[in-house]
């Protein structure tokens, strides 16, 4: 099936430093990415869809300028968390539509931990 | 507005049955999809439903009532690694998934 690779997993970084995590889909291409976040114990955040070749689409609340999003090519999504503070620290999630538009399904990367310190 | 309701937690017994239901209110309906989630990890697929009725696969199952806004997922023979927390979401007009906030299920021995 469908896989969703995101990369790295887990990162730690200063406050004050800039983080890219990157979302690939390996064996399709996806015109659609999005991007959550998810808090302890709480359900997924919608942050962004990324389009590719466009600009990224922001949830409410969402700083833009704080959450980069690039969607370069159609298997390759970034997020970039730029000038990181312990606040960001989060479980950060990619995924991204199935080829089948039918099914709707959506398939995850494997998610990326922050912790800044 | 647009909301998803399910339990915050339920507890069941190894090698019994539990049923978590999800109420739904969105503008727009494109599916509704149950993923399951370790503390963690990243959400698993387990089911899509689109039209009425029960879809069934392996232990679990998922039935949905758009007429009702309700849709609930039934784990069989329960099993200690099913001890997750399983999300609702609904897809709406826009294609963009709408999550609730998901229900821990505790499995006991």
């Amino acid at each position: 099936g469908a896989v969703v690779s995101q990369h790295p997993s887990r990162v730690i970084c200063k406050s004050g430093t800039s983080v890219k995590i990157e979302c690939r889909s390996l064996d399709f291409q996806a015109t659609t990415m999005f991007w959550y976040r998810q808090f302890p114990k709480q359900s997924l955040m919608l942050m962004a869809t990324s389009n590719e070749g466009s600009k990224a689409t922001y949830e409410q609340g969402v700083e833009k300028d704080k959450f980069l999003i690039n969607h370069a090519s159609l298997t390759l999504s970034t997020l970039t968390v730029t000038s990181a503070h312990p606040e960001d620290s989060s479980f950060y999630i990619c995924s991204a539509r199935s080829p089948d538009r039918d099914s709707g399904e959506l398939f995850f990367g494997e998610g990326s931990r922050l912790t800044v310190l | 507005g647009q909301n998803i309701d399910q339990p915050t937690e339920m507890t069941a017994t190894e090698g019994a049955i539990v049923q978590i239901n999800c109420t739904y209110q969105t503008s727009g309906f494109n599916g509704l999809f149950w993923y399951q989630q370790h503390a963690g990890e990243a959400p698993t697929f387990l089911s899509y439903n689109v039209l009425d009725g029960l879809e069934e696969k392996g232990r679990f199952s998922s039935f949905l009532s758009r007429s009702k806004g309700y849709s609930y997922l039934l784990l069989k023979e329960l099993q200690m690694k099913d001890s997750a927390s399983y999300l609702c979401a609904v897809m709406g007009s826009n294609y963009q998934l709408i999550w609730g906030a998901g229900t821990k299920l505790i499995i006991k021995p």
